[in-house]
This record gives structure tokens, sequence and C-alpha cells, in this order.
């Protein structure tokens, strides 16, 4: 199994430029989730899917959109980049969205917006 | 507490001290409490979750232990290591996982 992937690993792009970071497990799957990491502010959660076709929004969503049209995949779409939006991006799957199925992460998207 | 808060945010001990972390979270609408260890230049990976007040968990010189009554966590390491040097991130669950800022070890040879 190749766990949670994440693509690209690095990205730079322009103010108002949009892009999508692509986010796949193959461990069947039904939760997956996308976080932020910013220094001092640990993980923050922007959106989240318990399974096929429902998303929902986390702690910071705004600016972000998503999908999620298959179990396997779970793409995050910025559809004018800010500055503001710099950070790393973490994409996480568990079993099922309970409480006690720990998260899968990601290696990581490292993104600058100029 | 309204946020999941976690004391200290960076800790630098000696080659052989135990050490001991925590993590305090909202009590009310508690589902589970989960630890994760976060090495530099990797991904988080889990080192815990736990749901029952009084749970206690443990794993080679690392251990846990849950007070959802008054809604804090402690993460214990026993004779650190350099390679226990890492994040520890906890994550309160309330329907969603929210996480704290991380304690960052440096365990110094």
């Amino acid at each position: 199994n190749a766990g949670v992937t994440q693509t690209p690993k690095f990205q730079v792009l322009k103010t108002g430029q949009s892009m999508t970071l692509q986010c796949a497990q193959d461990m069947n799957h039904e939760y997956m989730s996308w976080y932020r990491q910013d220094p001092g502010m640990g993980l923050r959660l922007i959106h989240y899917s318990v399974g096929a076709g429902i998303t929902d929004q986390g702690e910071v969503p705004n600016g972000y959109n998503v999908s999620r049209s298959t179990t396997e995949d779970f793409p995050l779409r910025l559809l004018s980049a800010a500055p503001s939006q710099t950070s790393v991006y973490f994409c996480a799957s568990s079993l099922r969205g309970r409480s006690y199925n720990e998260q899968f992460f990601g290696p990581g998207t490292r993104l600058t917006v100029l | 507490i309204l946020n999941v808060e976690q004391s200290p945010q960076s800790l630098h001990v000696q080659e052989g001290d135990s050490t001991n972390f925590t993590c305090s979270f909202p009590s009310s609408n508690f589902y589970a409490l989960h630890w994760y260890r976060w090495e530099t230049a990797k991904s988080p990976e889990a080192l815990f979750v736990m749901t029952l007040n009084g749970d206690e968990k443990k794993k080679g010189r690392i251990s846990a232990t849950l007070n959802t009554k008054e809604g804090y966590s402690y993460l214990y390491i026993k004779g650190s290591q350099p390679e226990d040097s890492a994040t520890y991130l906890c994550a309160s669950y309330t329907g969603k996982l929210i996480f704290g800022q991380g304690t960052t070890l440096q365990v110094k040879p």
C-alpha cells in the first residue's frame, strides 16, 4: 500500500492564480481531511469528508474548495491564491469518521504564494 | 477551555531525563483524545487514541493518561533518547479532530 499520497511536494504560485492540491489514499478509508500547518499554530482543519459525496467545513475553510467524487481522492482547490495561504498542507485519512480512528497523514505539500 | 492547548511549547532535556507534557481540551462533548508524534521532515504518526476517563496507554518508554472530567491528558517519556526529539501533538475529537499547537522536544546526547 502506498498509504496517503500528495502531489505536488512543492508549489510556488502568484497571487490570484488557482491550483489543485491532490490527495489520494489506497486504504479504502472513508474519512479524509485537509490541514494546514503554520508556525506556532499546529495543524488547523480546513475541510473534511466522511465519505464519497459528503464534505464539510473545518476551522479555516475560507478560500478553499473540496469535493469527494471517489473514496480514494480528495482534492483541495485554491480558486484565487493569496499570500495568507502560504503554508504546508497535509492530507489525512482514517478508516471511518469515528472518534477512535487514528489518522494517517500524507507527506505534505509546501505552498508559497507570492 | 475552548480550544486544545498544549504546554510547554518547547522543551530541552538531557539524554536519560524523564519528561512530561500536558494537553488541555474542552471536557464537554468529548469523544476521544489523540496523541501524534511528528519528526522533522516527516508526517505526523499516531501514538495513542484514548476515549475513556482514566485511560492509560503505553508504547515502549512513552505513556499517556486521560482525565475527561477535568479535560487534560499527560504524555510521559521515560529515559528520553535523542531519537525521541520530535513535536508531540494532541488532538481532541468533538465531531471534528482539532489539534493543539504541539510541544517540541529536543533531547541532547
